[in-house]
């Protein structure tokens, strides 16, 4: 089992929906937990970071994490064409004092 | 904002050849990553330093070696380049401690011919 899960997709979605992007971890004890947006060809950007059970809101994204059920997942509410990109899920273990693990990331198209 | 800058957007190597990735972040940060990033494969931790002068082993160490002489500034060296070391090399820092989110540089494309 990987350590972190992501549906590669890709995730389409009409211009102005709704997007869900879903991650699972495997660490019970994992503390952080944080969501990259990836254009082509361009390095990852950190978008949202997470650290306790609910939901974190910041402008038209939300992250939910659920402990218990070892998922994180991000919202992106009125979706645009530039939100197109691959999203990735990551996590700090709690074995790990500063390093994180990447899932493989989700990729987004919306479409107009 | 935190900036993490990179020696080269593109470069391009023969097979052989020492090349030399360097990074430097200007926030003070304690922690720095090299990665590589491969269609299909993901991001792959190569080396990370925790601290000047230390360094540890990542997921995928063969074939790369680092040094951090100062606390801003983490270099990626292949020894001796290899077609299968073509790929995105993207460098990240970190405060540590409780602030685990990592910033990235804006990546090298190497391609070894």
């Amino acid at each position: 089992q990987k350590e972190v899960e992501q549906n590669s997709g890709p995730l389409s979605v009409p211009e102005g929906a709704i997007a869900s992007l879903n991650c699972t971890y495997s660490d019970r004890g994992s503390q952080s937990f944080f969501w990259y947006r990836q254009y082509s060809g361009k390095s990852p950007e950190l978008i949202m970071s997470i650290y306790s059970n609910g939901d974190k809101e910041d402008g038209r994204f939300t992250a939910q994490l659920n402990k218990a059920s070892q998922y994180v997942s991000l919202l992106i509410r009125d979706s645009q064409p530039s939100d197109s990109a691959t999203y990735l899920c990551a996590v700090k273990p709690r074995s790990s004092a500063s390093k994180i693990i990447f899932g493989s990331g989700t990729r987004l198209s919306i479409r107009p | 904002d935190v900036k993490v800058t990179q020696s080269s957007r593109y470069l391009v190597k023969r097979t052989g050849e020492k090349v030399f990735l360097e990074c430097v972040q200007d926030m003070d940060h304690e922690n720095m990553f090299w990665y590589r990033q491969d269609p299909g494969l993901g991001l792959r931790l190569i080396y990370f330093s925790y601290d000047v002068k230390m360094k540890e082993k990542g997921d995928i160490p063969e074939g790369y070696s680092v040094s951090r002489e100062k606390k801003e500034r983490f270099s990626l060296i292949l020894e001796s380049a290899s077609t299968n070391q073509t790929s995105m090399y993207l460098c990240a820092s970190t405060r540590g401690g409780s602030y685990n989110e990592q910033f990235f540089g804006p990546g090298t494309r190497l391609t070894v011919l």
